[in-house]
């Protein structure tokens, strides 16, 4: 089955301790991004890649790192989290090579930062 | 920066109407994204647009390139059509998405 997969689904931690969201993908799409969704402001993109080893800065990237060492795995870090990071985190993916492809949404994380 | 509006902002209807919700946005696109997101969080893509029609079930989508304008039609709706529902555009086809702030629908037995 084609999905996307988040871990964990749920998570409360301390301010500036160092976190690790996972996503992982088993369609082989190229573009992967990671969103966060807040009351009232909907869905921000954080940071994207396009494929292994290329990453770029989403609309609000601060706070946060991610990696693209394989094609199917894309985390997303936040190495000093702060209350203004409390939110729902969605990890995504589509294909570049293919036309008319949807985008496959990952189960998402809530995050509370205290 | 593409600027994608939504309406109706929230929505109660009884169950069996026809739905209609509205989304419109600011620049040239390559795609539209129709998806639906229920109570427990998860985000489900419904439709991809480009260009004309498109039919699942009783779900339709429709996208006006010229006016750029796109709806989303639910006919003979049901309680399980209850969700919020988001239009997201993709400037190009390597571009992230942009999204509406989403229309919250509640449909009534």
């Amino acid at each position: 089955e084609a999905q996307v997969t988040q871990n964990p689904r749920y998570l409360i931690t301390v301010t500036g301790k160092k976190l690790t969201v996972t996503c992982s993908q088993n369609m082989n799409h190229e573009y992967m991004s990671w969103y966060r969704q807040d009351p009232g402001l909907g869905l921000r993109q954080i940071y994207y890649s396009m494929n292994v080893e290329v990453t770029d800065k989403g609309d609000v990237p601060e706070g946060y790192k991610v990696s693209r060492k394989e094609k199917r795995n894309f985390p997303l870090i936040l190495e000093s989290p702060s209350p203004n990071q409390t939110s729902l985190y969605f990890c995504a993916s589509t294909s570049l090579t293919s036309k008319n492809t949807e985008a496959f949404f990952g189960q998402g994380t809530r995050l509370t930062v205290v | 920066k593409n600027e994608v509006e939504q309406s109706p902002q929230n929505l109660t209807a009884q169950e069996g109407e026809f739905i209609t919700i509205n989304c419109s946005y600011s620049v040239g696109i390559s795609a539209l994204h129709w998806l639906q997101q229920h109570p427990g969080g998860g985000i489900v893509s419904l439709f991809m647009l480009s260009s004309g029609k498109k039919k699942h079930g009783r779900l339709i989508a429709t996208i006006n390139i010229q006016e750029k304008h796109s709806s989303l039609h639910i006919t003979a709706s049901h309680p399980r059509d209850s969700a919020v529902y988001i239009c997201a555009v993709q400037e190009g086809g390597a571009d992230g998405l942009t999204f509406g702030k989403g229309t919250h629908l509640i449909i009534q037995p």
